[in-house]
């Protein structure tokens, strides 16, 4: 059974400061890591993707991912109140063939 | 990325009715998805559609309440059959041209069955 484990939140971060959105996953197979952000009402956007150990950072994102512990997380600098949103994380087990697993999501608000 | 152009973008249905979901994809690919997201919660995975082959559905999803077709490599349908209630959810296409690419999502289609 694949599942992927996010905290529903909310997550309430001050503007300007550092929001870190976390994930673990069950299936030790998984490949692909990619996180979402999905505005109410809206499908999900991709923001990062992350496919080896280690650190990955594109602008203000930075996506960590840590294979022996199963953990993948998200961290958002600078945050911005329109970075509020929920936040998916997804897991592909078996390359494209498989589609994604996602998490429920994390709600994140950030207070002006 | 692949543009993917969902229709309809919502649609109210009576009980008991089917409604056929469109998506379209700007370039070919190989694997297409169709997912679930029900109110507040996440996306749960119905089927992957290859081209030229059946459906492959996940576990809860069966094929006489979800069919889908696979026409060609830029296009799929799925139909929501015998509506009820329980099935007012957004539907979204997603594409996924191979191992260790990104995932795209249509803009969804919002179904309330009444």
């Amino acid at each position: 059974q694949k599942e992927v484990e996010q905290n529903s939140g909310p997550l309430s971060v001050p503007e300007g400061a550092i929001a870190s959105l976390n994930c673990t996953y069950s299936d030790r197979g998984s490949q692909s890591f990619f996180w979402y952000r999905q505005y109410s009402g809206k499908s999900p956007e991709l923001i990062m993707s992350i496919y080896s150990n280690g650190d990955k950072e594109d602008g203000r994102f930075t996506a960590q991912l840590n294979k022996a512990s199963q953990y993948v997380s998200l961290l958002i600098r600078d945050s911005q109140p329109s970075d509020s949103a929920t936040y998916l994380c997804a897991v592909n087990v078996g390359g494209g063939a498989d589609g994604l697993t996602f998490g429920k999501g994390t709600h994140l608000i950030i207070q002006p | 990325s692949a543009v993917i152009s969902q229709k309809p973008s919502r649609d109210i249905c009576q009980r008991g009715t089917s409604l056929t979901i469109q998506c379209q994809v700007d370039s070919q690919v190989t694997m297409m998805f169709w997912y679930r997201q029900q109110p507040g919660q996440s996306l749960t995975l119905i089927a992957t559609a290859n081209q030229g082959s059946e459906a492959t559905y996940e576990s809860g999803f069966v094929i006489d309440k979800f069919p889908i077709s696979r026409p060609n490599l830029t296009f799929s349908t799925l139909t929501v059959s015998n509506m009820s209630p329980e099935d007012s959810s957004i539907y979204l296409c997603s594409v996924d041209a191979g191992q260790n690419t990104e995932a795209f999502f249509g803009q969804g289609t919002r179904l309330t069955v009444v």
